[in-house]
């Protein structure tokens, strides 16, 4: 089935450092992903719409130029973190839409752990 | 390791009708559980949570109760909308997806 990846799977940086985030989606092709981040117990908060050829849609609250999402193919969406700080230490999620049997769905990544020290 | 496992779509109902999605997870330790909704084109949304055993979890009419003696968290909403129509994702803390289930409102 459709598997979507991310990598690094966990990342430690020092404050100040960027960071990017690689989501690949590997048996299809996506011209939207979306990047959510995840606190410890909390609920999933979406960040943006990635699109393929075109600017990504950031959510209410989410700092573009903090987060910046570059989805550079159909298969390819990247969140670099810029000038990280501890408060940004978090859980990002990645998913793709697809369809499974007759119905639509996500499929999510695995997740990058991020730790700003 | 943990899972979440929800009832395959598409779920087709009239308007007003109850609903009902089964939602059981297997998970080592006491993890928050959430039912979240995505309409089409756009991202998931947080629909509801509990973070612990019987903690009933609501909002928008749709509630689910945290059932740590049979690993439960079903979705219930007593009176449907067309509004209602979208894709709902069972999930545990820690980024453990269900697969979604379709739900598809009839006027």
């Amino acid at each position: 089935g459709a598997v979507v990846s991310q990598h690094p799977s966990r990342v430690i940086c020092k404050s100040g450092t960027s960071v990017k985030i690689e989501c690949r989606s590997l048996d299809f092709q996506a011209t939207t992903m979306f990047w959510y981040r995840q606190f410890p117990k909390q609920s999933l908060m979406l960040m943006a719409t990635s699109n393929e050829g075109s600017k990504a849609t950031y959510e209410q609250g989410v700092e573009k130029d903090k987060f910046l999402i570059n989805h550079a193919s159909l298969t390819l969406s990247t969140l670099t973190v810029t000038s990280a700080h501890p408060e940004d230490s978090s859980f990002y999620i990645c998913s793709a839409p697809g369809v499974t049997g007759n119905q639509e769905t996500q499929y999510f990544g695995p997740g990058t752990r991020l730790l700003v020290l | 390791g943990d899972s979440v496992t929800q009832m395959e779509g598409p779920v087709t109902l009239s308007e007003e009708a109850f609903l009902t999605i089964n939602c059981t997870y297997t998970a080592t330790g006491y993890p928050s559980l959430f039912w979240y909704v995505q309409y089409p084109g756009e991202g998931l949304q947080l629909l509801l949570k509990a973070t612990k055993a019987d903690d009933k979890g609501s909002n928008k009419g749709f509630e689910a109760t945290y059932r740590k003696e049979t690993t439960s968290f079903h979705l219930e909403k007593g009176s449907v909308q067309v509004s209602d129509s979208a894709v709902y994702f069972c999930a545990l803390s820690g980024g453990i997806f269900g697969k979604g289930t379709r739900l598809h409102i009839l006027p």
